[in-house]
């Protein structure tokens, strides 16, 4: 069964604190892995799609990179408006091609 | 705006009762996924279907269930609702370019509040 495990739970950082998530997987075959950012209450905002390994993306202060068993999104000069929840989530490669999400760091940057 | 569409916003309502939740993809959005988060848990996949068809079930239980009609919106009915039911509902829709299996990143709705009381 496919698994993603996200660490730290929760991540608490400084204006201008610039920190690394991570997201540890464990799927059959991988077709992509994904994240999105959730604010308190409303959906999944889709920020990157990963492919394979050593494949990097960016956008503004975030850049997400992958290896084969675990990607980072980095944060680099926070801001309070970036504080939410960071979502991961894996597609297998498989007949359904089912997507797993984990449950999530919540990042909370103080001004 | 994902371009995603869920109706309605809120909705409160008494253990044993029946409700309908609706969602409107992403214009040329063939799939519709309907996910369960319950507070401070995760994204639970509940149910896919492709341009009218059931794709695949997740954890949905047998109280649950969904459609998507013609025009490709799609609903999902919870009967028999009890207190652990309560929780942010969210569609999310994806291209799906090849046969009904998902190759594109899925985007999502502001999702439907449920508080059974």
């Amino acid at each position: 069964e496919d698994q993603v495990t996200q660490s730290p739970e929760a991540l608490r950082l400084q204006e201008g604190e610039s920190s690394s998530l991570n997201c540890s997987y464990t799927v059959s075959g991988l077709r992509g892995l994904f994240w999105y950012r959730q604010d308190p209450g409303k959906g999944p905002e889709f920020l990157f799609t990963l492919y394979s390994a050593g494949e990097e993306k960016e956008k503004e202060r975030l850049k997400a990179t992958l290896t084969k068993k675990e990607s980072f999104l980095h944060i680099t000069a926070p801001k309070p408006e970036d504080s939410a929840t960071y979502l991961c989530a894996v597609q297998n490669s498989g007949g359904y091609q089912k997507v797993t999400f984990g449950t999530g760091t919540k990042l909370q940057v103080i001004p | 705006d994902s371009g995603v569409t869920q109706t309605p916003k809120h909705l409160i309502t008494a253990t044993g009762q029946r409700v309908t939740l609706r969602c409107s993809p992403r214009s040329g959005d063939l799939s519709v996924y309907w996910y369960q988060q319950s507070l401070d848990q995760g994204l639970q996949f509940l149910i896919q279907y492709y341009n009218g068809e059931e794709r695949a079930k997740g954890n949905i239980l047998e109280r649950f269930s969904a459609q998507q009609f013609p025009d490709l919106h799609s609903e999902l009915n919870l009967s028999s609702l009890e207190l652990g039911d309560s929780a942010l509902y969210f569609c999310a829709s994806s291209v799906d370019r090849r046969g009904g299996v998902s190759t594109d990143t899925q985007y999502f709705g502001p999702g439907t509040r449920l508080t059974v009381l």
